[in-house]
């Protein structure tokens, strides 16, 4: 199974400011997602990114509030941009399990979990 | 549209008794059906998976799953809970034909009582 990294794992943001999180993997992946649980809610799949392309964003989610960026295939960042009280959330990455989309789960890093005041 | 319903927020259940965790999905073409779980200030733990083959799947921590096609279920078991075993559980479908896009349940608080 892959090992996902996060960070930061946690942070006290204030609102208005922006905070981007971290995510770094064990081995090359193709695409690694990004998802946002809200507070006792389920995943929400944000955006899928690629490595050397945009990222894709799902209905609900712009690039301008969610800017991402793939540098290489081991390393995703995700930003999340003039927060607001509603962006606490937890912020999870994801990649597909070694055994590639065809078969595969989902493995999650830990989570950053943001409380934006 | 696919979805995935978890239709109990919470289960109950004493140390040693048996335990069941209900999902039932709607999706389009054949479904691939996960669980995870999640422990608190975690991230999401895979559990199991079912793809096609045998309904009955069994995967980490002594936690199995029976897939029910025809009443679109797919129910996670355990013979005998744990205390250890208290954590917030997923449910998730993925579309046979879209790789990259999951749906996940609203997930059920298990309690494992002493």
């Amino acid at each position: 199974s892959a090992v996902i990294s996060q960070k930061p794992s946690r942070d006290i943001c204030q609102r208005g400011t922006s905070l981007t999180i971290q995510c770094q993997v064990d081995s090359q992946v193709t695409m690694m997602f990004w998802y946002r649980q809200q507070p006792g809610q389920s995943l929400t799949l944000i955006a899928t990114a690629n490595q050397g392309s945009e990222a894709t964003y799902e209905s609900g989610f712009v690039i301008d509030k969610f800017p991402i960026s793939r540098p290489n295939l081991t390393f995703s960042t995700l930003t999340v941009s003039n927060m607001s009280p509603e962006d606490s959330s937890i912020y999870l990455c994801s990649v597909h399990s070694a055994g590639g989309p065809g078969t595969g789960e989902l493995f999650f890093g830990e989570g950053s979990r943001l409380t934006v005041l | 549209a696919q979805s995935v319903a978890q239709p109990e927020d919470q289960v109950n259940v004493a140390e040693g008794n048996p335990l069941t965790v209900k999902c039932t999905y709607s999706v389009s073409g054949n479904p691939y059906l996960f669980w995870y779980v999640q422990y608190p200030n975690r991230g999401l733990q895979f559990l199991l998976k079912y793809i096609t083959g045998d309904n009955l799947v069994k995967g980490s921590y002594g936690f199995e799953a029976e897939f029910n096609k025809s009443q679109t279920s797919f129910h996670l078991k355990k013979p005998s809970a744990l205390v250890s075993d208290s954590a917030l559980y997923f449910c998730a479908v993925r579309e046979g034909y879209n790789f990259n896009k999951f749906y996940f349940g609203s997930g059920t608080k298990l309690n494992v009582k002493p």
